[in-house]
């Protein structure tokens, strides 16, 4: 089993849907979570951490739930500039590393 | 807005040459990472580094890698004898205190071995 696992995608939506992601992780003792963007040909971006209390920044919302070992991001209101591929980011205790997710690329039509 | 910075953009090597990439990391970070991409693959952890140590490496960083702080400011990656799989793009990225605050990465250098 990975140790990361996205939905594989594409996503392809209009302007203005609402999209949600999902992610889970197969080690329990992981400890922090992330959602990075990468565009095509470019570094990955933190887009948000991820809290148990669950956390929005403006139309982007993350969420984790730690019993079922899974995190989602949901974006309200999709926009043009939102097409990219989001990297689900999990790192493990006491571990110098970050794992990444396949990643899961959305395309947002006009 | 800080940023990371990789240098060169693109390099094109000889099978079997040796290639140095370089990287500046943000300058109060304390933790640097060293990851690459495969074209059309995932993003995959080589090294981490702090208190001019590794503090983590993968399967992937044998005895043909190596990392280096060689003063202040910058963080390389040497790539010794170098195989047609290393083709790939490399990133460096550095985090404030621990990957548990999220990384910054640089824009990349795209390293092709023919």
């Amino acid at each position: 089993r990975k140790e990361v696992e996205q939905d594989p995608g594409p996503f392809n939506v209009p302007e203005g849907a609402t999209v949600a992601f999902n992610c889970t992780y197969s080690n329990s003792a992981s400890q922090s979570f992330f959602w990075y963007r990468q565009d095509c040909r470019k570094e990955p971006k933190l887009l948000m951490s991820v809290y148990s209390s669950g956390n929005e920044d403006g139309r982007f919302t993350a969420q984790l739930n730690r019993a079922s070992q899974y995190i989602s991001l949901l974006i309200r209101d999709s926009k043009l500039s939102d097409s990219a591929t989001y990297l689900c980011v999990v790192n493990n205790a006491n571990a110098g590393k970050s794992t990444f997710g396949d990643g899961t690329t959305l395309t947002v039509k006009p | 807005e800080p940023e990371v910075t990789q240098t060169p953009s693109h390099q094109v090597t000889q099978m079997g040459q040796e290639v140095i990439l370089r990287c500046v990391p943000i300058s109060n970070h304390l933790y640097f990472y060293w990851y690459r991409q495969i074209l059309g693959q995932k993003v995959e952890f080589l090294v981490s580094f702090y208190n001019n140590e590794i503090s983590e490496k993968s399967e992937i960083f044998d005895d043909q890698f190596s990392v280096e702080r060689p003063d202040g400011s910058n963080f390389t990656l040497k790539i010794r004898s170098t195989k047609l799989e290393d083709s790939a793009m490399y990133f460096c990225a550095s985090s404030v205190e621990s990957q548990d605050y999220g990384y910054t990465f640089g824009s990349g250098t795209r390293l092709t071995v023919v």
